[in-house]
């Protein structure tokens, strides 16, 4: 079985704080990718990293995508209420055509 | 390019009821996806189609759940003899279907509540 793990499940910040999320796997991923959910909204997609140690910039959004491509971080620069939300990181393991989801951060940035 | 459509959006049934869900994929896009996602968890995978022919079922496709895109455009997702643990969000997704593993576009997913 494969598994992805997501950390921390839940983080309540002040805006403008710094916040780091992590996504975990056993299992080496052939891409991944990060999604940003809404209540009652589906995912959307946020970046795709393809390459080990590839590093994406979105603004104050920068992931990296580990050497081993096991593992895969967000960071989020001065946090704003915008930005609150549930993150997801979702694989593609080698062959499948599926994602696979991670359970998600939820992040919460208090005025 | 109106993005992934959803319909309904929310829906109430009493346990034992059938119900239906229609996903209308991006336009061009061969593949679809189906996925579920209960609350406080990450999506999980269902099935999906290339075309009109369904691919992969998951486990958690059961025997009451079945999935059809018989013109290889809008899916639908029926579910039968509905139990309360069905009530999850159940999202659709499309892609390309012109390369192995891409990139996916997701609709806004129907809420099932079963009472």
């Amino acid at each position: 079985t494969q598994l992805l793990e997501q950390s921390p499940q839940f983080l309540s910040i002040q805006e403008g704080e710094n916040l780091t999320v992590y996504c975990n796997s056993s299992s080496v991923f052939s891409s991944l990718q990060w999604y940003r959910q809404e209540p009652g909204e589906g995912p959307v997609l946020l970046v795709t990293v393809v390459t080990g140690g590839e590093v994406k910039k979105l603004k104050r959004l920068t992931f990296q995508f580990g050497d081993a491509r096991k593992d895969s971080s967000l960071h989020i620069t001065a946090a704003q209420p915008g930005d609150t939300g549930l993150y997801l990181c979702a694989g593609y393991y080698t062959g499948r055509r599926a994602l696979t989801f991670g359970s998600g951060t939820r992040l919460q940035v208090q005025p | 390019d109106t993005g992934v459509s959803q319909d309904p959006r929310h829906k109430i049934t009493k346990r034992g009821q059938n119900v239906t869900f229609r996903c209308d994929p991006i336009s061009e896009h061969n593949r679809l996806y189906w996925y579920r996602q209960t609350l406080g968890q990450g999506p999980e995978f269902l099935t999906y189609f290339q075309n009109e022919a369904q691919l992969e079922k998951s486990r958690l496709l059961s025997d009451r759940f079945s999935a059809e895109r018989p013109k290889g455009s809008f899916s639908t997702l029926e579910i039968q003899r509905t139990e309360q643990g069905d009530s999850a969000m159940y999202l659709c997704a499309s892609s390309p279907g012109t390369s192995g593993q891409e990139t996916q576009y997701f609709g806004p997913g129907t809420r099932l509540l079963v009472l």
